[in-house]
């Protein structure tokens, strides 16, 4: 049922490198999340967007940017990777007004070795 | 403050058993949503059930079922006659505002279903 896409699905690459993880929807929902998820644990909002040209800081601090130029796109980018961005990250949009449930993707797991 | 507790980390039961996975929220709001979401192995995040507070009616969906309790702030969810397939960890989460930003989670039940 989702149309919601994480690119890559794995990613294992070397401290300090730039890395950009993809996330782009079909269903033309304004807001757009990323959360961050240690395996089988809770999750931690760490960005997200009400609409293009929208972007906020989550509860969870982040060296991570992100950016919102087109309602289906919305990626996130580490500058610098370290090991602690060791994790999984997971790309989430919904419609409506609030409180709508959330489209998830199949997530990136990123390990920096 | 907004709180979800999910007290169980771990339940192992084997297949056709019923079982109920616990939430307890914690909210000042009198306004405020209920969320049930299922991670499988697989790790995409698939949603169950909305409830808001509104409405304590509770919802059967085929083997599932959720009791809304007010009285005892939980949201619990049961799992009538388990399938191997139902193995996944479950969330609970609780949104008080306009937006799901403010989406608050549990940690998670792990739930697995021996043939």
């Amino acid at each position: 049922e989702a149309d919601i896409y994480q690119t890559p699905r794995y990613l294992v690459i070397g401290t300090g490198k730039k890395i950009t993880l993809e996330c782009s929807q079909t269903m033309g929902h304004d807001k757009m999340y990323w959360y961050q998820q240690d395996p089988g644990m809770e999750l931690h909002l760490i960005h997200y967007s009400y609409g293009v040209n929208s972007t906020e800081k989550g509860d969870l601090s982040s060296e991570s940017t992100v950016s919102r130029i087109r309602t289906e796109h919305f990626p996130l980018t580490l500058e610098s990777a370290r090991p602690s961005h060791t994790s999984q990250y997971l790309c989430a949009s919904s419609a409506g007004a609030g409180n709508e449930k959330l489209f998830f993707g199949s997530g990136t797991q990123l390990s920096v070795l | 403050a907004q709180k979800v507790t999910q007290a169980q980390t771990e339940i192992s039961v084997v297949e056709k058993e019923d079982v109920t996975l616990d939430c307890v929220y914690e909210t000042r709001d009198t306004t405020y949503y209920l969320f049930w979401y299922k991670q499988p192995p697989s790790g995409e995040l698939v949603f169950l059930i909305r409830r808001n507070s509104f409405d304590e009616q509770n919802e059967i969906s085929g083997r599932y079922s959720w009791n809304f309790q007010k009285s005892t702030s939980s949201f619990n969810f049961t799992i009538t006659a388990s399938q191997v397939v139902d193995s996944a960890v479950y969330f609970c989460a609780l949104s008080e505002g306009d937006s799901n930003y403010q989406l608050i989670w549990g940690a998670g039940t792990k739930l697995i279903i021996k043939p």
